[in-house]
């Protein structure tokens, strides 16, 4: 069982969904969660990064994490087509850092 | 903003070539991270280094070495190239202390003939 668990998609939406991209992990000592866009041909880019349970929330975009059911999800509130990318998860503990395989998000105009 | 760098965003390379990737960043930081990622395989860490001259195997080191002669810099050695070291590859920095996030370059897509 990998440590982290994220759907591959692709996952397609009309513009203006509401978007849920989730992961799962089995490691309880994960303590720092992060959410990554990645657009193709990039690099992935930091979008949110939080170490509580609970919700946190950056414009459009909404982080949860629910540490006793060791679940994170990522909200998009009114997506658009440029939320188009590949989202991956990520989990810290200590110097060591597990990726999700990220999941495609397409928005169609 | 950190600014990671890589030297290429594209490069082709034959089969037994030395092949050298580059990675500046600019904010200073301690740690510094190559992966390569594949489809269906997603992100696998290949080398990381916490200070100069200092480097750590990751998942998958075998045909590849790195170098780090200056804080800001870290490259990685395809010590000859074969063709299923074609990949994109990523590098990454974060500073030295526990539980930050890692920061990401745009990627050198490399392919081996």
């Amino acid at each position: 069982q990998k440590e982290v668990e994220q759907d591959p998609g692709p996952l397609s939406v009309p513009e203006g969904a509401i978007v849920s991209l989730n992961c799962t992990y089995s490691n309880s000592a994960f303590q720092y969660f992060m959410w990554y866009r990645q657009y193709s041909r990039k690099g992935p880019e930091l979008l949110m990064y939080t170490y509580s349970s609970g919700n946190k929330e950056d414009g459009r975009f909404t982080a949860q994490v629910d540490k006793s059911s060791k679940y994170i999800s990522l909200f998009i509130r009114d997506s658009q087509p440029s939320d188009s990318a590949t989202y991956l998860c990520a989990m810290i503990v200590g110097f060591k850092t597990i990726f999700g395989a990220g999941t495609r998000l397409f928005v169609k105009a | 903003d950190v600014k990671v760098t890589q030297s290429s965003r594209y490069l082709v390379k034959r089969t037994g070539e030395k092949v050298f990737l580059e990675c500046v960043q600019d904010m200073d930081h301690e740690n510094m991270f190559w992966y390569r990622q594949d489809p269906g395989l997603g992100l696998r860490l290949i080398y990381f280094s916490y200070d100069v001259k200092m480097k750590e195997k990751g998942d998958i080191p075998e045909g590849y070495s790195v170098s780090r002669e200056k804080k800001e810099r870290f490259s990685l050695i395809l010590e000859s190239a074969s063709t299923n070291q074609t990949s994109m590859y990523l590098c990454a920095s974060s500073p030295d202390r526990s539980n930050q996030p890692q920061h990401f370059g745009d990627g050198t897509r490399l392919s081996i003939l």
